[in-house]
């Protein structure tokens, strides 16, 4: 099992500024997945960062606003742009699933609140 | 499209009483499915996969692809499942994910 930690847990941020999200974990991971969870809703993939590429958006997100780093294989940040009120969510990292059970392995999340 | 829909933002019940967590998806080929399930204050986890099909915690899912339907079953609710419920789907061979919304279960005592 992989154990993945994030920072910060949770913020408060004003609008229009950024703020960058790390996630680490203790083992080498070939990929990296960043999820959203706004109030309300399900667990929405932002992106999928693989170490040595380019990170791949799904539909809706762009790198301008949620611009990711992987400059190694534990390592990733993931950054809120120019942040909105709309921007207030539950921020997840994750990595890719375990081969023998599938279990994907989780952060705790950030939360952040924009006002 | 994929989509997995959960129907019940809230699901209630009395510690004992029998729970079914609901859960339908929408997926061309073959995917696989799993309900993931957060405590409160921890970390979103894994609690059973269709493949697998084994009871975790009293808990069985069977997949129904019929109905594409993948419910969540326990005979005797407990008053520590209380927790949020995710079913999520994900193609074969690949690691992303879709979550349902979730469904949040409190068991009274």
């Amino acid at each position: 099992s992989a154990v993945i930690s994030q920072k910060p847990s949770r913020d408060i941020c004003q609008r229009g500024t950024s703020l960058t999200i790390q996630c680490q974990v203790d083992s080498q991971v070939t990929m990296m997945f960043w999820y959203r969870q706004q109030p309300g809703q399900s667990l929405t993939l932002i992106a999928t960062a693989n170490q040595g590429s380019e990170a791949t958006y799904e539909s809706g997100f762009v790198i301008d606003k949620f611009p990711i780093s992987r400059p190694n294989l534990t390592f990733s940040t993931l950054t809120v742009s120019n942040m909105s009120p709309e921007d207030s969510s539950i921020y997840l990292c994750s990595v890719e699933r375990d081969r023998n059970t599938a279990e994907a392995f989780f952060g705790q999340g950030t939360r952040l609140t924009v006002v | 499209a994929q989509r997995v829909t959960q129907p019940e933002k809230l699901l209630s019940v009395f510690k004992g009483a029998p729970v079914e967590l609901k859960c339908n998806y929408s997926y061309s080929g073959s995917p696989e499915l799993f309900w993931y399930v957060q405590y409160s204050r921890q970390r979103l986890q894994l609690l059973l996969r269709h493949i697998s099909r084994e009871s975790i915690k009293g808990f069985t899912a069977d997949l129904n692809k019929g109905e594409t339907s993948f419910h969540l079953k326990k005979p005797f609710a407990q008053e520590e499942d209380s927790a949020m419920y995710y079913c999520a789907l994900s193609a074969l061979n690949t690691d992303k994910l879709i979550f349902g919304t979730g469904t949040r279960l409190q068991v009274f005592p």
